[in-house]
């Protein structure tokens, strides 16, 4: 099965806040990590959060932690248009990824 | 350079032919990591070196495929005998050490098999 998994698509409107969320199964992760590619980009590192953290907050993102049930989350607020991507969480080990989790942001 | 190069960006091929495709890491990054990306999935992992071994090769799919990082720099990865479900993006990451806080990614190689 899976070692990550997402959400598949959040549809949400500019200005209001979105959440993504994903799971994990390796527990040995020192970091989990939120990346972002834009349509034929490359995959850019958003932010990480070290696995001894539940929270994480830099600027407009905050991402949330819970080791016990495994569970990452990355919340964007004010979401803007240029912030429609696909979203990865990935996590240390061998740096396994999600499937990803395409965000639309709707004026 | 400053960042990972992965060169050819393109690369076409025929079903059944040899393809190497080759990733030069940022300098001094022992970590090097290849994945394969089909359209609208997630980063498949296939391979990890940490300095000139492969730590993890569990993702690699068949053994027609295998990758070398001799001098613990470059690394090339080896496809034989081509199908056409090879066709997908090839990325190389490389980070300072396994477990540091930022992988940095090329622009990937995009090979297709006709």
């Amino acid at each position: 099965g899976e070692d990550v998994e997402q959400s598949l698509f959040l549809s949400v409107r500019e200005g209001d806040s979105s959440v993504i969320n994903c799971t994990y199964t390796d527990s040995s992760s020192t970091y989990l990590y939120w990346y972002k590619q834009e349509p034929g980009a490359g995959l850019q590192l958003l932010t990480y959060i070290f696995s001894n953290m539940d929270m994480k907050q830099d600027q407009r993102l905050t991402v949330l932690l819970n080791k016990k049930d495994k569970h990452l989350s990355l919340r964007i607020a004010d979401t803007q248009t240029g912030d429609s991507a696909i979203y990865f969480c990935a996590e240390t080990a061998k740096l396994q990824f999600g499937a990803g989790t395409q965000v639309v942001v709707t004026p | 350079g400053a960042g990972v190069s992965q060169t050819p960006s393109n690369k076409v091929t025929e079903k059944g032919k040899y393809v190497e495709l080759r990733c030069d890491p940022i300098s001094g990054h022992t970590a090097l990591y290849w994945y394969r990306q089909s359209l609208g999935q997630g980063p498949e992992f296939l391979i990890y070196f940490q300095g000139t071994g492969a730590a993890d090769d569990s993702g690699l799919p068949n053994d027609r495929f295998f990758a070398v990082r001799p001098e613990g720099s470059v690394s090339t990865l080896k496809i034989q005998r081509t199908e056409r479900g090879d066709s997908a993006v090839y990325l190389c990451a490389s980070s300072l050490h396994q477990g540091s806080t930022e992988a940095f990614f090329g622009q990937g190689t995009r090979l297709t098999v006709v």
